[in-house]
């Protein structure tokens, strides 16, 4: 069946201009997840929709990063007025409501801010 | 606040040997702790799971122990293969509920 997939893969922009960053999960996932990795580095938890339950936030870096998630699957993630340390691979993962959690992870936006 | 520890340099070795991947942590021990491994370019797979309760976990040629007295655990890839190689990541649940930490992964070359 489909994984995750993520849209689009590749993002230049310039500095201080909004992006979104899609995400559609894996069908009948519940949970979904975006992370953000940048080079050389581990996964930096952003923000964590479980079900209709309100979303975990606590991982934003900013006000300027939010998350939103429509009808419990496609979720766009979007940044404001970008800045060059936002540059990263943006990743996002969902999981099945009766897994151990196991992540089922998209292959990553690559976001460049010039 | 917890931190995770993986060794940042890459791990060299010889093919058909065992590769053996560390990941400590700090404070309390987690309901659950997984492997992923991640190929450049591509986001994380999964490997394995390990819960608390457990030492051991076997799959195929991936062995993961988990040492709950030295907060650390291994991961083990017997006879290893060139294909073998990739970055491998630790990820703990703390809470058993469904929010993974993830260490800074150590990446493995396995030299033919």
């Amino acid at each position: 069946g489909a994984g995750v997939s993520q849209s689009p893969s590749n993002k230049v922009t310039e500095k201080g201009k909004d992006v979104e960053l899609r995400c559609d999960p894996i069908s009948g996932h519940t949970a979904l997840y975006w992370y953000r990795q940048s080079l050389g580095q581990g996964l930096e938890f952003l923000i964590y929709f479980q079900g209709n339950s309100a979303p975990d936030k606590s991982g934003l870096p900013s006000d300027r990063f939010s998350a939103e998630r429509t009808g419990g699957s496609v979720s766009t993630l979007t940044i404001q007025r970008t800045q060059q340390e936002d540059s990263a691979v943006y990743l996002c993962a969902s999981t099945p409501p009766s897994s151990y959690n196991e992540q089922f992870f998209g292959p990553g936006t690559r976001l460049t801010v010039l | 606040s917890q931190k995770i520890e993986q060794n940042s340099e890459a791990l060299n070795i010889q093919e058909g040997k065992t590769a053996t991947l560390t990941c400590n942590y700090t404070n309390y021990s987690p309901a659950y702790l997984q492997w992923y491994r991640q190929d450049p370019g591509r986001g994380p797979v999964f490997l394995l799971l390990i819960r608390e309760n457990e030492k051991e976990k076997r799959k195929e040629r991936l062995k993961v122990t988990f040492d709950t007295t030295l907060k650390q655990s291994l991961f083990h890839i017997t006879a290893s293969q060139p294909a073998d190689s990739a970055t491998y990541l630790c990820a703990l649940d703390w809470n058993a509920g469904n929010m993974l930490t993830f260490g800074g992964g150590t990446r493995l070359m396995v030299k033919p």
